[in-house]
């Protein structure tokens, strides 16, 4: 398994300014992702954060809204963007230590937009 | 594109029955399948992974099943105790394009003492 932490685990902002989600794993992982978690719905993926390099958005999602960054194979953050009301989900961040294999999750960070 | 659907969305039982998740998916050409447990506010915790190529996969009171050719998976819960109350999600990898996970809304089982 792996144990992940988010920071925070939860904030209020207010509408127009940006928050940063961090997510750090116990110990390298190939595959890192970022998801969200609209009120009253499942999961969305947003994108794989990739080491090194830019990450891979899912349609829908741009990287001027959701910036990612990975620096290293244990370490993301997600920032939201000058945030609106509709951004307000739970913000969640998963690894996979190889590709293809179990999935973990972290607690989640959740952000309520005013 | 694919699409995973659960059913019931809300599933109410009093302590000690075994119970039925249901989980279908419309493209059978699946890499895995996945089922975690969501409770309230927090994030989720992986509780069987189902290989393309399996049939099933037990762990203590929980048995999850895979047709994949028919699209469905279940998950069976024996002697369900109040501590099992929670969302129920599953999840589907497709054969190609890497790790992307594919979920069902959730069954939200609650178990009554």
């Amino acid at each position: 398994s792996a144990v992940i932490s988010q920071k925070p685990s939860r904030d209020i902002c207010q509408r127009g300014t940006s928050l940063t989600i961090q997510c750090q794993v116990d110990s390298q992982v190939t595959m890192m992702f970022w998801y969200r978690q609209q009120p009253g719905q499942s999961l969305t993926l947003i994108a794989t954060a990739n080491q090194g390099s830019e990450a891979t958005y899912e349609s829908g999602f741009v990287i001027d809204k959701f910036p990612i960054s990975r620096p290293n194979l244990t370490f993301s953050t997600l920032t939201v963007s000058n945030m609106s009301p509709e951004d307000s989900s739970i913000y969640l961040c998963s690894v996979e230590r190889s590709s293809g294999e179990t999935q973990y999750f972290g607690p989640g960070t959740r952000l309520l937009v005013l | 594109k694919q699409e995973v659907t659960q059913i019931p969305a809300a599933l109410s039982v009093p302590e000690g029955e075994n119970l039925v998740l249901n989980c279908s998916f419309t493209d059978s050409a699946i890499y895995n399948l996945q089922w975690f447990r969501q409770d309230p506010g927090k994030g989720l915790t992986s509780l069987l992974l189902i290989q393309s190529s399996q049939r099933e996969q037990t762990s203590g009171r929980l048995n999850a099943s895979l047709d994949k050719s028919s699209g469905r998976s279940t998950l069976y819960i024996a002697a369900s105790q109040p501590g099992d109350s929670a969302t129920y999600l599953c999840a589907v990898r497709p054969e190609t394009s890497g790790s992307r996970l594919t979920f069902g809304e959730g069954t939200q089982l609650t178990v009554n003492p």
